[in-house]
């Protein structure tokens, strides 16, 4: 499986934008990027996917670099329910439906 | 939310013991999934499922097994617990779309003395 690579963790001010960086240096062609979310005490949330394109949702939105190599998770206006930890998985798009997550980032949130 | 629910929430049991774990959907999604974590991890895939009696192993699966009789259980079981299986579990499920998101149980938390 393409692997990814996150920093650790980050911190952000309440009500700013956050920008939480992955990248994927390996990614083939057919990976899609899933972002998942943990808030603690719970189970993973889906955040947002994309392949190519950049994405949004009512969650948050995905940039893609051109050459797939690496990808951003932008939550616009973070408030205190977004500190969690964010993952970035590549999920291959021909039958295999595992996802294979790494420590992921700690995002924490200033009040 | 997903219809997903997992039994029991909280255990406690003694090394050697049988434990069967549960996971629930009222979805009628194809795959079924159980992961652990630990601290100091992300999640890691035990076994899962893309069918009735079709299960597969994940990259933890030694000393777990798992079973899918009907589409909405799926069971996991620790034959002989022991002190590393301690872990919480997450049981998930997901359509049958590589795009498709995946949707996790509220996660059970074994602890194994």
């Amino acid at each position: 499986d393409a692997k990814t690579t996150q920093p650790n963790s980050m911190e952000s001010n309440e009500e700013e934008p956050v920008h939480l960086p992955c990248n994927h240096s390996t990614i083939s062609g057919t990976d899609y990027i899933h972002w998942y979310r943990q808030l603690p005490s719970q189970g993973p949330e889906y955040v947002i996917h994309g392949l190519t394109s950049n994405v949004n949702n009512r969650m948050a939105s995905l940039a893609i670099a051109e050459d797939r190599k690496s990808s951003t998770l932008i939550l616009h206006r973070a408030t205190l329910r977004d500190a969690a930890v964010y993952y970035c998985i590549l999920r291959q798009s021909f039958g295999n439906e595992k996802l294979t997550f790494g420590t992921g980032t700690r995002l924490t949130i200033i009040p | 939310d997903a219809g997903i629910t997992q039994s029991p929430r909280h255990k406690v049991t003694e090394t050697g013991t049988p434990v069967t774990l549960r996971c629930h959907q009222t979805e009628n999604h194809r795959y079924m999934y159980w992961y652990r974590q630990d601290p100091g991890h992300g999640l890691r895939l035990i076994h899962y499922s893309y069918g009735v009696k079709d299960t597969d192993k994940g990259e933890v699966s030694d000393g777990y097994s798992v079973s899918r009789s009907k589409t909405e259980d799926f069971l996991l079981t620790l034959e002989s617990a022991t002190s590393s299986q301690t872990s919480v579990y997450f049981c998930a499920i997901s359509g049958a779309d590589s795009s498709y998101e995946q949707y996790f149980g509220p996660g059970t938390r074994l602890t194994v003395t």
